[in-house]
């Protein structure tokens, strides 16, 4: 089946730093990607739609000079939290879609 | 008012014992409906995927559909302690952004 990677898995960075996190579809190509985050015992809420080549469409509250999104291949989208801070840390989580939506294993961000 | 509700529990139940999990929505846009499973720690993995109201099963798995009453459940059959997660609802309407419930924590004993 369609395996999606993330990279991290897991990241402690200090506070105003910037961290990169990588979603790379291996088997397939995927026009779209997506990116969610997810709070504790909390459910993948949608933080912006990246397609190949084009700007990254960002949902409602979400600030997109602080959520870098580059979708630079078929394969790889990145997600940049700048300046990140104590209340950045959650799970994010990439899913590529071909057909139906993949997801990768998540990045456990942790700001100190 | 969320799109999509889910009862969060948790609930724990019995090996052997059938779990009963259910969502409801309210947007009439919603045209699939899907159930992924998400170990602690890890990205969801889709189970079922149905697109009309009845039931589908799969192996141990039933997805039932009632677009009528705006709500969608699953049943896991003969459950086992690694059927123990978080199962997600999800759905989507034409495109393909995908609203999510709040997960269900199901805790199978053995």
């Amino acid at each position: 089946g369609a395996v999606v990677s993330q990279h991290p898995s897991w990241v402690i960075c200090k506070s105003g730093t910037s961290v990169k996190i990588e979603c790379r579809s291996l088997d397939f190509q995927a026009t779209t990607m997506f990116w969610y985050r997810q709070f504790p015992k909390q459910s993948l809420m949608l933080m912006a739609t990246s397609n190949e080549g084009s700007k990254a469409t960002y949902e409602q509250g979400v600030e997109k000079d602080k959520f870098l999104i580059n979708h630079a291949s078929l394969t790889l989208s990145t997600l940049t939290v700048t300046s990140a801070h104590p209340e950045d840390s959650s799970f994010y989580i990439c899913s590529a879609y071909s057909y139906e939506q993949y997801f990768g294993p998540g990045t456990r961000l942790t700001v100190t | 008012q969320k799109e999509v509700e889910q009862d969060p529990g948790p609930l724990s139940v019995p090996e052997g014992a059938i779990v009963s999990l259910n969502c409801t929505y309210s947007n009439s846009a919603f045209q699939y409906f899907m159930w992924y499973r998400q170990y602690s720690r890890k990205g969801p993995e889709l189970l079922m995927y149905t697109y009309s109201s009845g039931n589908k099963e799969d192996g141990r798995f039933t997805a039932q559909v009632d677009k009528s009453s705006k709500y969608i459940s699953l049943f896991i059959r003969d459950s086992q302690p690694s059927d123990s997660a978080t199962y997600l609802c999800a759905m989507i309407p034409n495109d393909y952004k995908l609203s999510f419930g709040a997960g269900t924590t199901v805790t199978v004993r053995a």
